[in-house]
C-alpha cells in the first residue's frame, strides 16, 4: 500500500519527442505527488508537483496528468531536449502530518540529438 | 538558488566502524531529512527531524542510526556499527516549513562499507 509503481524503467526518445512516464499508487491517503529530476552525481531536484484536486498541471515544457479514480499520474515532457536526459522519479506523500516521500524506482530518460 | 551541502562526497569504511555523515541544510529551513538510495534502486526515506527531535522514521532507521543537530547549522546522521548493506548514497534534505512543498536535496554522500 505504501508503494508507488513507476514505468518504464528506461526510455529513449529523439529530440523534440514527448516522453511519457507513468506512476500508479494504491494508498488513497496520498495527497501530494511530486516529480523529481536527478542528474548523475546530484541529488533529486523538484521538477513539478500536483495535488489530487486538479487533473493537470503545466510548468513550462513539463506537464503532470492526474487520474484520481485510476490512482495514476504521469509526466509528459514536451519538445524534449538532450539536456532533459536524466533520471526521473515520481513520489507520493501521505497527508495528515506525514513528511515521508515514497519514491518510485525511477526512469532513466535519454534524449538523443 | 540556495543549496543543501553534504560532506564528504564519498566515504569508505570498514564493516563495524562508526560513520558520521554531515549536512548543512539551507539556513532558514526548519525541517530536515535523511534519505538513502542503494545503487540502482529507489530513493528511500530514513528519518525526518524538526524542533530538535525525530518526527518520523522508517523501519530502516533502527537503533544503529541516530541523527543530531549539534549546532545551528549542521545536521548529522550517525551509523554506529556499519554493515555491508548500509552501502548506499545518503541524501540530506531540508524544507522551510510545514506548508512548504519544496524539498531541497543535497548532492549526497556515497558510503561504501567494505
Amino acid at each position: 500500500q505504501q508503494q508507488v509503481k513507476q514505468s518504464p524503467q528506461s526510455l529513449i526518445v529523439q529530440k523534440g519527442g514527448i516522453p511519457i512516464i507513468n506512476c500508479a499508487y494504491e494508498n488513497t491517503a496520498f495527497d501530494y505527488f511530486p516529480w523529481y529530476q536527478q542528474f548523475p552525481g546530484k541529488g533529486p531536484a523538484l521538477l513539478i508537483a500536483i495535488r489530487p484536486d486538479v487533473s493537470e498541471k503545466k510548468e513550462g515544457r513539463f506537464t503532470i496528468s492526474f487520474n484520481k479514480s485510476a490512482k495514476q499520474f504521469s509526466l509528459h515532457i514536451m519538445d524534449s531536449q538532450p539536456g532533459d536526459s536524466a533520471t526521473y522519479f515520481c513520489a507520493a506523500e501521505r497527508g495528515g502530518g506525514s513528511e515521508k516521500l515514497v519514491f518510485g524506482k525511477g526512469t532513466k530518460l535519454t534524449v538523443n540529438p | 538558488e540556495p543549496e543543501v551541502t553534504q560532506t564528504p562526497s564519498h566515504q569508505v569504511t570498514q564493516m563495524g566502524q562508526e560513520v558520521i555523515l554531515r549536512c548543512v541544510p539551507i539556513s532558514n529551513h526548519l525541517y530536515f531529512y535523511w534519505y538513502r538510495q542503494i545503487l540502482g534502486q529507489k530513493v528511500e526515506f530514513l528519518v525526518s527531524f524538526y524542533n530538535n527531535e525525530i518526527s518520523e522514521k522508517s523501519e530502516i532507521f533502527d537503533d544503529q542510526f541516530s541523527v543530531e543537530r549539534p549546532d545551528g547549522s549542521n545536521f548529522t546522521l550517525k551509523i554506529r556499527s556499519t554493515k555491508l548493506e548500509d552501502s548506499a548514497m545518503y541524501f540530506c534534505a531540508s524544507k522551510a516549513g510545514p506548508t512548504s512543498e519544496k524539498l531541497f536535496f543535497g548532492s549526497g554522500t556515497q558510503l561504501s562499507v567494505l
